[in-house]
């Protein structure tokens, strides 16, 4: 039971398609994040979401762009996506933003760039 | 940039085996040392957050340290089990409040 849901699991989309990831908790926390993680690397974030504004931006390509309608859920707009772009999209969650905070992660979404 | 290293990278033990493994990070700039346990398919699950200098935390058969000073905390796990075989992932927080990740260490413990 891990509180967040992450949709769909695997992706295949071409280099000109547009599509949403979306990420659900359940658990009532304030701040959302997006990670991704590429083959043999360490888990890198993306984007962070307190109280539903976008608090963090860490130098991601245009081609992503995050939506936080409310605190319960994530998006993750793509477009015009590059090969490069194939990787494991992690949503996490935690209470509050902080560096004592432990996050929870949901299953991810496999996504991959023909 | 915060630099978290891990190693080993990938340890195999046989069930029973009491074993260890180290996280290392810059001393400076230091404010909490996340542990993640991610098992093949599932999600990553928090073990430990951890902010003190001799901070230990323990779960189970699942221990961990810290010495900020020196810049490194240690995982053990005591008489391993194959549901202990998961990758283990090691995160830093410092003054940018975001968590940096190592690339982990994937632990296989054999029957």
């Amino acid at each position: 039971e891990t509180g967040v849901t992450q949709t769909p699991r695997h992706l295949v989309m071409g280099m000109t398609n547009k599509k949403s990831l979306k990420c659900e908790q359940h658990l009532g926390h304030n701040a959302m994040y997006w990670y991704k993680q590429s083959a043999k690397k360490p888990l890198e974030l993306m984007f962070v979401y307190s109280l539903e504004e976008r608090v963090e931006n860490n130098s991601v390509p245009s081609r992503f762009s995050p939506e936080c309608p409310n605190s319960s859920h994530l998006f993750l707009h793509l477009h015009t996506l590059q090969p490069e772009d194939s990787a494991l999209y992690l949503c996490a969650s935690s209470r509050v933003q902080g560096p004592q905070q432990p996050q929870h992660f949901g299953d991810g979404t496999r996504l991959s760039i023909l | 940039i915060l630099n978290v290293e891990q190693s080993p990278q990938s340890l195999h033990v046989q069930e029973g085996d009491s074993t260890n493994f180290t996280c290392s990070f810059p001393s400076s700039n230091f404010y909490a040392l996340h542990w993640y346990r991610w098992e093949t398919a599932k999600s990553p699950e928090a073990l430990f957050v951890m902010t003190l200098n001799g901070d230990e935390k323990k779960k189970g058969r699942i221990s961990a340290t810290l010495n900020t000073k020196e810049g490194y905390s240690y995982l053990y796990i005591k008489g391993s089990q194959p549901e202990d075989s998961a990758t283990y992932l090691c995160a830093l927080s410092g003054s940018a409040r975001q968590l940096t990740f190592g690339s982990g260490t994937q632990l296989t413990v054999l029957p």
